[in-house]
C-alpha cells in the first residue's frame, strides 16, 4: 500500500530553535516530493524535490531528498512564532494525473 | 487574481439533507481536486478532474459526486449527508502535468449533526 508517514506528529520549541521534520514514504514510481505549510487555512507551497541530494532553500527554510533511502527532511532554522503551523509533505507517484497522497503533518508549536 | 475561492466557508447540515460546495479558479488551470481534511489524517483525495467535462475518482469517493461542467469551477455533491462526512473540504488546481505544484482554497467547514 502506498503511504507517506510524517515524524514527529507534534513539536513544540522555542524561539531561535532549529528544527527538523521528517516525511518518509512507500511508493511506486515516484514523482515527486512536496512541502506544504498550513496555517488556520490553505496549505501554501513551500518546496518540490525530484532528485536526490539537491537542497532547496528558502529563507530559514530548506529541505533535501533521499530518494535511495525514500525520505525527506525540512529544516527551520532561527524559529520563529510565525513559523507555528501544520507542515504536510506530499508525494506525487505512480500515472496519477498530478495527484498527491499526503502525509498526516506535523504540528509545529514556536512560544517567544 | 482570487486564486482558488471555494464557496461556503460554513455550513451545517443535518442527516440526509443534500448540499453542493463550489470551487473556482482563475488562474486556468487544467486539474482540479477535492480533499477532505480530517483530524490527524492529513488531506484524503476525494474526486479529481483533469479537464472540463472529465471527473474520477480518488482515495475517498463514496457519498460524494462531482461535475466540472466549466474548466474554471469543480462541484462537490453530497447526495444525503452523514456525520462521518464532517470534515474540512479543500479545494485545489495545477496546471497541466506532474511538474506542478498544487493550489488551494480557503477551505469549506462542514458539520453534519
Amino acid at each position: 500500500e502506498d503511504k507517506v508517514v510524517q515524524s514527529p506528529l507534534s513539536l513544540v520549541v522555542h524561539e531561535g530553535d532549529t528544527v527538523t521534520l521528517n516525511c518518509s514514504y512507500e511508493v511506486t514510481n515516484f514523482r515527486s516530493l512536496l512541502w506544504y505549510k498550513q496555517e488556520k487555512k490553505a496549505p501554501t507551497f513551500l518546496f518540490m524535490l525530484t532528485s536526490s541530494g539537491i537542497e532547496k532553500k528558502s529563507g530559514r527554510l530548506s529541505s533535501i531528498l533521499d530518494k535511495k533511502e525514500l525520505f525527506s527532511i525540512l529544516n527551520i532554522t532561527a524559529t520563529q512564532t510565525g513559523d507555528s503551523a501544520v507542515y504536510l509533505c506530499a508525494v506525487k507517484f505512480g500515472t496519477s494525473y498530478g495527484k498527491l497522497t499526503f502525509g498526516q503533518g506535523t504540528i509545529l508549536t514556536v512560544h517567544p | 487574481n482570487a486564486g482558488v475561492t471555494q464557496t461556503p466557508k460554513f455550513r451545517v447540515l443535518k442527516t440526509g439533507q443534500s448540499m453542493t460546495l463550489l470551487c473556482a479558479q482563475d488562474m486556468n488551470h487544467e486539474y482540479m481536486y477535492w480533499y477532505r481534511q480530517d483530524p490527524g489524517m492529513g488531506l484524503r483525495l476525494i474526486h479529481y478532474s483533469v479537464g472540463e467535462g472529465t471527473t474520477a475518482k480518488g482515495e475517498v469517493p463514496d457519498g460524494y459526486n462531482v461535475s466540472r461542467l466549466k474548466k474554471q469551477n469543480f462541484l462537490l455533491g453530497l447526495e444525503s449527508a452523514a456525520p462521518s462526512q464532517t470534515s474540512v473540504y479543500f479545494c485545489a488546481s495545477a496546471p497541466g502535468g506532474t511538474g506542478n505544484e498544487q493550489f488551494f482554497g480557503p477551505g469549506t467547514r462542514l458539520t453534519v449533526l
